[in-house]
């Protein structure tokens, strides 16, 4: 079975200051993808990221950046910076190599104050 | 703007009744899946339809059906609603059926059941 905890329900930060966003999973497959998705108050799914479980690179992107570690089956998030913009839940998912829908995480609520 | 469309954007009725939410995926998509997002849930996995096929099931109820049209659009129907199926309702898009795949999802359907 495959299973995604994101144990941090709601963080609330002050514009500026960096964030990090944890995100534990598990999984038997041998092959997997995770991912990240931003949900903002509009309501959207918006695609973040993809890193399959081969690529153990962080990856930076802007002020995002991702942190994989199979030996901690963890896939981070940090905002740098953050700016009020940056307010949503943020979702973490798992794909196995053998399945074809997303497992969400709970989500974590992102709060970003002035 | 994901390219993935979804109609209705809200949909109040009452419990008994059926609905029916439609959606159209992004150009050139093949899969289409169905997640419901509520409070007490999270984000589940619905079904999946890959090229007018059925591909994959989650935690569907009986009461729900689904199926993906020759032009590709989708429609999730719902039947003898209950209270309890007041959620979101996103349809997502991906170009193929592999999980590796990012899926891309549409702004969602907002159910009230009353």
């Amino acid at each position: 079975a495959q299973k995604v905890t994101q144990a941090q329900t709601e963080i609330s930060v002050v514009e500026k200051e960096d964030v990090t966003l944890d995100c534990v999973y598990e999984t038997r497959d041998t092959t997997y993808y995770l991912f990240w998705y931003k949900q903002p108050p509009s309501g959207e799914l918006v695609f973040l990221i993809r890193r399959n479980s081969f690529d153990e690179q962080n990856e930076i992107s802007g002020r995002y950046s991702w942190n994989f570690q199979k030996s901690t089956s963890s896939f981070n998030f940090t905002i740098t910076a953050s700016q009020v913009v940056d307010s949503a839940v943020y979702f973490c998912a798992l794909s196995g190599f053998s399945g074809y829908a997303l497992n969400f995480g709970k989500g974590t609520s992102l709060l970003v104050t002035p | 703007d994901s390219g993935v469309t979804q109609t209705p954007k809200h949909l109040i009725t009452a419990t008994g009744q059926r609905v029916t939410l439609r959606c159209s995926p992004r150009s050139g998509d093949l899969s289409v899946y169905w997640y419901q997002q509520s409070l007490d849930q999270g984000l589940q996995f619905l079904i999946q339809y890959y090229n007018g096929e059925e591909r994959a099931k989650g935690n569907i109820l009986e009461r729900f059906s689904a199926q993906q049209f020759p032009d590709l659009h989708s429609e999730l129907n719902l039947s003898s609603l209950e209270l309890g199926d007041s959620a979101l309702y996103f349809c997502a898009s991906s170009a193929t059926s592999e999980s590796y795949n990012e899926q891309f999802f549409g702004p969602g359907t907002r159910l009230t059941v009353l």
